[in-house]
């Protein structure tokens, strides 16, 4: 089957980095997103990576292994809005997304 | 660019009534759009997706007759949820693909959906 794993809930300190995992096992990959969704909000799209490696983006870095099947989002300087929930989501063969749970980062002063 | 609008932004309604939700792509042509439910704490779940002029693809365990999508032009969806019952209440998404080739989508805000 198609899955998605990533922490559940994070906390980190305002000015400080985190980072959130993502692992997949999908049928094919055509690439990965990451999407932040505030509280009562639709996702809004974060990044998207599809070959190995680091994608930066401002305080926003996206990281890539297609062979260990991993993603990992990079968040920097730390600011109390980024506290949200971050989904991760990979595209299989069908171009079909397949949605992670998300993770709450919760951010502290 | 990109943007996506979605309405009602929330609906209350009684037990047994249908409500429709709009969902349109407002400066770009949409040929694919989807439609998902959100449980609180819950990731994402596709519903169906909709292509312009055709029937909606719908997932398994997602009742076609009683989640109605009509995908009539470029820029415009609609998700009727037909006979609402309390269970139905939750958080409807619709999203806009973007038509290229990673198939980014374009979110609307969102409809919360509260049945009496």
């Amino acid at each position: 089957g198609q899955n998605i794993d990533q922490p559940t809930e994070m906390t980190a300190t305002e000015g400080a980095i985190v980072q959130i995992n993502c692992t997949y096992q999908t049928s094919g990959f055509n690439g990965l997103f990451w999407y932040q969704q505030h509280a009562g909000e639709a996702p809004t799209f974060l990044s998207y990576n599809v070959l190995d490696g680091l994608e930066e983006k401002g305080r926003f870095s996206s990281f890539l292994s297609r062979s260990k099947g991993y993603s990992y989002l990079l968040l920097k300087e730390l600011q109390m809005k980024d506290s949200a929930s971050y989904l991760c989501a990979a595209l299989d063969s069908n171009y079909q997304l397949i949605w992670g749970a998300g993770t709450k980062l919760i951010i502290k002063p | 660019g990109a943007v996506v609008s979605q309405h009602p932004s929330w609906v209350i309604c009684k037990s047994g009534t249908s409500v429709k939700i709009e969902c349109r792509s407002l400066d770009f042509q949409a040929t694919t759009m989807f439609w998902y439910r959100q449980f609180p704490k819950q990731s994402l779940m596709l519903m169906a997706t909709s292509n312009e002029g055709s029937k909606a693809t719908y997932e398994q365990g997602v009742e076609k007759d009683k989640f109605l999508i009509n995908h009539a032009s470029l820029t415009l969806s609609t998700l009727t949820v037909t006979s609402a019952h309390p269970e139905d209440s939750s958080f409807y998404i619709c999203s806009a693909g973007s038509g290229r080739a990673y198939n980014e989508q374009f979110f609307g805000p969102g409809t919360r959906l509260t049945v009496l």
